[in-house]
């Protein structure tokens, strides 16, 4: 039974470029949750969607970041123009329902040179 | 505004030595507190959800407890793989249909042989 599914799982890119991050959830899950962690701080919530919908993204930045989860396919999170400031630990976590425990993937590590 | 404040930061333990970390939180309301470890480089594991005041789990050398304010997690006789970063987070009741985590900055656990 395969766990939530991060990729890629290290990014590179240069200032200016797009970032795109995948998230395929467990099997049975139709949650999907992103989550952000910056150096030294914690994780910060970014955005909840169901399948084709977005249900919570009160955590997005309002410029540059989007995200989507379509009804066939992985959850993309997506940075457009990235910033050095962008650079972090991005999670992707998925659960069954809306009050059962959420499971996190391995995260991708952007880095912005 | 929901809040949640771990301590200690850091925590340096003998292997054998029993101790609590210490979780703080401040909801509207609380739908859930769980508890994750973090390893280096590893998104979250999930270890123990807890819903109510009284309410108390345990999986191997962890107790996890909660109260209407805070949550400890009990580590008995620890052993160096216990070693890890242990994150709390807190689940709000309202903000609409949200299920977001709202996480502390974590305890850094360091159990040497």
């Amino acid at each position: 039974n395969a766990g939530v599914m991060q990729n890629p799982r290290h990014l590179v890119r240069r200032r200016g470029q797009e970032a795109r991050l995948r998230c395929s959830p467990m099997k049975g899950h139709s949650h999907v949750y992103w989550y952000r962690q910056l150096p030294e701080e914690g994780l910060k919530f970014m955005v909840y969607l169901q399948k084709e919908n977005i249900i919570d993204e009160s955590g997005m930045p309002k410029e540059r970041f989007s995200a989507e989860f379509p009804k066939e396919g992985p959850s993309i999170l997506r940075i457009q123009q990235v910033v050095r400031g962008d650079s972090a630990a991005y999670f992707c976590a998925s659960s069954a329902g809306m009050n059962t425990e959420a499971f996190f993937g391995q995260g991708t590590r952007l880095t912005v040179v | 505004e929901d809040q949640v404040t771990q301590s200690p930061e850091a925590l340096r333990l003998q292997e054998g030595e029993s101790s609590s970390l210490n979780c703080s939180y401040t909801v509207s309301g609380l739908r859930g507190l769980f508890w994750y470890r973090q390893d280096p480089g590893k998104g979250p594991e999930f270890l123990f959800t807890l819903y109510s005041a009284g309410e108390e789990k345990e999986k191997e050398r962890l107790k996890a407890t909660l109260t209407k304010k805070e949550s400890f997690l009990h580590i008995t006789a620890p052993k160096p793989e216990d070693s890890a970063t242990y994150l709390c987070a807190v689940q709000a009741v309202g903000g609409g249909a949200t299920n977001k985590l709202i996480f502390g900055t974590g305890t850094l656990l360091a159990v040497q042989p």
